[in-house]
């Protein structure tokens, strides 16, 4: 099921239903955001971005929506599958060129 | 595969000494960006390179530099090596200065400072 909170270090959810991983940045002139699945061992992985002029965007079974006023960002994955099992970052790009991390959130399937 | 390429993968090495880290960008890649990843840490940004020219940096500490050059792999040198130093050290790419492109990265080297 959905679970929904924020800052989750770890967030477990059953293998079909849908997943939300939450993100608080700190920037309110931050203007584009990312987010990043990082599997062990690996480098991460670019999942999806969105810019700030946008509320939400869609990819294949992943969607971001970002809400400004309260500095949100969230990532949802739709019919979770064990491959989706890593840890998930959000970042920030604050002035020119600095991107900026969280700390990530690890995601595990349960069969 | 990302297209960013890391060597090595893993190195050891002891304290005091001095190491590089080698990468080389996604083909036609302008900027190169290294990251610091510890244990249960984020990402920290180092340092940012675009065409060979620095472009932006961030907690990089004195005893590490980097430098990209005209093929625009970039080497990352960390020396005076300390126990804290161990980490993942990822180098990442993007077109341009990164300006609402996403950074790719590699795979890392894992440096274990002994």
């Amino acid at each position: 099921g959905e679970n929904v909170g924020l800052h989750l270090p770890t967030l477990s959810v059953q293998e079909g239903d849908n997943s939300i991983i939450n993100c608080a940045y700190s920037n309110s002139a931050s203007d584009y955001f990312i987010w990043y699945k990082q599997e062990s061992g690996k480098g991460p992985q670019f999942i999806i971005d969105i810019r700030s002029n946008m509320d939400k965007r869609q990819g294949q079974r992943v969607t971001v929506l970002l809400n400004k006023t309260v500095k949100h960002l969230s990532l949802q994955i739709a019919a979770t599958q064990p491959g989706d099992s890593a840890v998930y970052f959000c970042a920030e790009r604050e002035g020119a060129q600095k991107l900026v991390f969280g700390q990530g959130t690890r995601l595990t399937i349960n069969p | 595969d990302s297209g960013v390429t890391q060597t090595p993968k893993h190195l050891i090495t002891a304290t005091g000494q001095r190491v590089t880290l080698r990468c080389s960008p996604r083909s036609g890649d302008l900027s190169v960006y290294w990251y610091q990843q510890s244990l249960d840490q984020g990402l920290q940004f180092l340092i940012q390179y675009y065409n060979g020219e620095e472009r932006a940096k961030g907690n990089i500490l004195e005893r590490f530099s980097a430098q990209q050059f005209p093929d625009l792999h970039s080497e990352l040198n960390l020396s005076s090596l300390e126990l804290g130093d161990s980490a993942l050290y990822f180098c990442a790419s993007s077109v341009g200065t990164g300006h609402n492109s996403p950074l790719h990265f590699g795979n890392g080297t894992r440096l274990t400072v002994t």
